[in-house]
């Protein structure tokens, strides 16, 4: 299964831009780029996906790069309800495959 | 809509009882999944449905077994309990046979395993 790399934690201050990036080089023609996050002692929560091109909705922005080796999700106003693991997850439609995640840490 | 809901919340077992974790949704989504997660892990796949009388298996599916009789109930029996099936469960499902669609996940179920 194609994997995806992220670092295991980050910090933000409330009301600032976060930016959480996600290495997958070894993403295949048909993977989407799914984004969950889970808040503490809660199931996680669809974010965003996309395919090739930058995808917004109510929540966030994703950015894929050219190549589509790694991705940026983008949480545009930090808000202490955004602290959460965020996965970053490759979908060839049969099943998803978690990794470790970022920790989203947000500073009042 | 009550969503994907999953009962109970908690349960400790003793080593080698059996119990089935219950899983229901009144979304009528055909794709349905079971997941465990390990304190500090992601996620892992267990078993998985894409549709009433379909299951499969998913990375983790050892001592564990699923049915889809109906399109909303995919229940978990976990057959000889042992301690390293002690974790939180969590089920979802999602519109469609493919989980390209946005998946809904439920409050999770935490077993304990003495």
């Amino acid at each position: 299964d194609a994997k995806t790399t992220q670092p295991n934690s980050m910090e933000s201050n409330e009301e600032e831009p976060v930016h959480l990036p996600c290495n997958h080089s070894t993403i295949s023609g048909t993977d989407y780029i799914h984004w969950y996050r889970q808040l503490p002692s809660q199931g996680p929560e669809y974010v965003i996906h996309g395919l090739t091109s930058n995808v917004n909705n109510r929540m966030a922005s994703l950015a894929i790069a050219e190549d589509r080796k790694s991705s940026t999700l983008i949480l545009h106003r930090a808000t202490l309800r955004d602290a959460a693991v965020y996965y970053c997850i490759l979908n060839a439609g049969n099943m998803l495959t978690f990794g470790g995640g970022t920790r989203l840490m947000v500073k009042p | 809509n009550a969503g994907v809901t999953q009962t109970p919340k908690f349960q400790v077992l003793k080593t080698g009882q059996s119990m089935t974790l219950q899983c229901a949704q009144d979304m009528n989504h055909e794709y349905m999944s079971w997941y465990r997660q390990d304190p500090g892990m992601g996620l892992r796949l267990i078993h998985y449905s894409v549709g009433a009388g379909i299951t499969d298996q998913g990375e983790v599916p050892n001592g564990y077994n699923v049915s889809r009789s109906t399109t909303e109930d995919f229940p978990l029996r976990l057959l000889s309990a042992a301690p390293s099936q002690t974790s939180v469960y969590f089920c979802a499902s999602s519109y469609g046979d493919t989980t390209y669609n946005e998946q809904f996940f439920g409050p999770g179920t935490r077993l304990t395993v003495l």
